[in-house]
């Protein structure tokens, strides 16, 4: 049973299009977050949200639009894709043991 | 703000060599330090954390890493490299009481030769 689950695994779309990708988690954290990792292997927070409230915003372009519906999901969606969205996506969460992260997204935009 | 610092983007021993991966943070307040290792196409492992207990923390796979907060240090290694350890290692820092995010280095690409 996957502790924080993402879908899809891989993700291939043109130019323009608007996807989305979701994350679910069972471990009954509060805080969860959304990394990405370009192709240098870089990894940067984009966003975290605690109990569905967004508490950071890292200078993201507002194309990208995290939704909580509830405490156990944090989706990531992003209109009209560039070329430069072509990244890893991780979904992770925080408890009292520490940080957990998901298997990641693929994303490439052509 | 806090940061990470990792010295060599590669490092490459032999099998039954010494790891040492260096790794230097910068924190206004006590920080929280972990390694993660990241296998190819694979996700984020935890492979220790140091959370102001123990300044010499033992991970899993045989790694260890010690804080030295005079240096500003939190430098992982292991005895005797095996081949199944090529992969790329991370090292974090996080502020807890903070944003509580996770801030991470650029990552060393460890190879391990035979």
């Amino acid at each position: 049973d996957t502790a924080v689950s993402q879908t899809p695994k891989y993700l291939v779309t043109q130019m323009g299009n608007d996807k989305s990708i979701k994350c679910e988690q069972n471990l009954g954290h509060d805080t969860m977050y959304w990394y990405k990792q370009d192709s240098k292997k870089f990894l940067k927070i984009m966003f975290s949200y605690n109990n569905k409230e967004l508490i950071i915003n890292e200078t993201v372009p507002n194309r990208f639009s995290p939704k909580s519906p509830d405490k156990a999901h944090l989706n990531l969606h992003i209109n009209s894709l560039e070329l430069g969205d072509s990244a890893v996506y991780f979904c992770a969460t925080k408890g009292a043991r520490g940080y957990t992260f998901g298997s990641g997204t693929r994303l490439t935009v052509v | 703000a806090q940061s990470v610092t990792q010295l060599g983007s590669h490092v490459s021993v032999s099998e039954g060599a010494l790891v040492l991966l260096r790794c230097n943070y910068s924190s206004s307040v006590p920080p929280y330090l972990f390694w993660y290792v990241q296998y190819p196409n694979q996700g984020l492992q935890l492979l220790l954390k140091y959370t102001s207990a123990a300044t010499l923390v033992k991970g899993i796979n045989g790694f260890e890493a010690e804080f030295k907060k005079s240096e500003t240090s939190f430098h992982l290694t292991k005895p005797s490299a095996h081949m199944s350890d090529a992969a790329e290692y991370f090292c974090a820092v996080s502020e807890e009481g903070g944003s509580e995010k996770l801030v991470f280095g650029k990552g060393t690409k460890l190879t391990v030769n035979p």
